[in-house]
């Protein structure tokens, strides 16, 4: 079975500095996706960013960035220039690219604060 | 494009009743999920449907079912309700187009039993 560990319950930064949220999963499959989605106090969960498997560059949108190490089995999340609105749950998460076992597995997530 | 639609938003329920959450999905999508969140579990998957079956199924008790209909529109059933029972029930659309892998999920219903 997969796992997905985030070691870091809460994170803290100061406006317009960086930050590095920590992922580890762990599978025997070598084809999957690994996401980060922000859950802001209003509970929505919404994606941040995507990296498949396959794709040996880090994904990058904007001021996220992840940086994935696949044999290390590590996916963290670097956000650039922090700002208030940044503030929220972060999940990382693993998903097979087998159509039948399609489940997310989300790790405990990390409460970011932005410090003004 | 409308996004995932979850009903009702908030509701109290007591110990032993039952309850019926709803979930409509992006337009196209015919993949459903269903997540129930806690502050001490975090997110656990319930089950999928995929057109209008049942794919894959976590590890919760038969109390908890769901279904999908020929819309993809779901529901989820919550039987016998505990206390435990307490929680954020997210559901989450995916398929379409292009397969991204992506989920997208819904505002999620927050189940309250007394």
């Amino acid at each position: 079975a997969q796992t997905v560990t985030q070691s870091q319950p809460e994170m803290s930064v100061q406006e317009a500095e960086t930050v590095t949220l920590s992922c580890t999963y762990d599978t025997s499959e070598s084809d999957y996706y690994l996401f980060w989605y922000k859950q802001p106090p209003s509970r929505q969960m919404i994606l941040v960013i995507r990296q498949e498997a396959y794709k040996q560059q880090n994904a990058t949108e904007n001021r996220f960035s992840v940086n994935f190490q696949k044999a290390a089995k590590s996916f963290s999340l670097k956000i650039s220039d922090s700002q208030l609105g940044d503030a929220a749950m972060y999940f990382c998460a693993y998903r097979s690219a087998s159509g039948a076992n399609s489940k997310l597995t989300f790790g405990k997530g990390i409460t970011l604060s932005v410090r003004p | 494009k409308a996004g995932v639609t979850q009903t009702p938003r908030y509701l109290i329920k007591t110990r032993g009743q039952q309850v019926t959450l709803s979930c409509s999905p992006i337009s196209g999508h015919r993949s459903v999920s269903w997540y129930q969140q806690t502050p001490g579990q975090g997110l656990q998957f319930l089950f999928e449907y995929f057109s209008e079956t049942q794919r894959n199924k976590g590890n919760f008790p038969g109390r908890f079912s769901g279904r999908q209909f020929s819309n993809s529109r779901s529901e989820m059933n919550v039987s016998t309700l505990e206390l435990g029972d307490s929680a954020l029930y997210l559901c989450a659309s995916s398929g379409g187009g292009a397969n991204t892998g992506e989920l997208f999920f819904g505002e999620g219903s927050r189940l309250t039993v007394l």
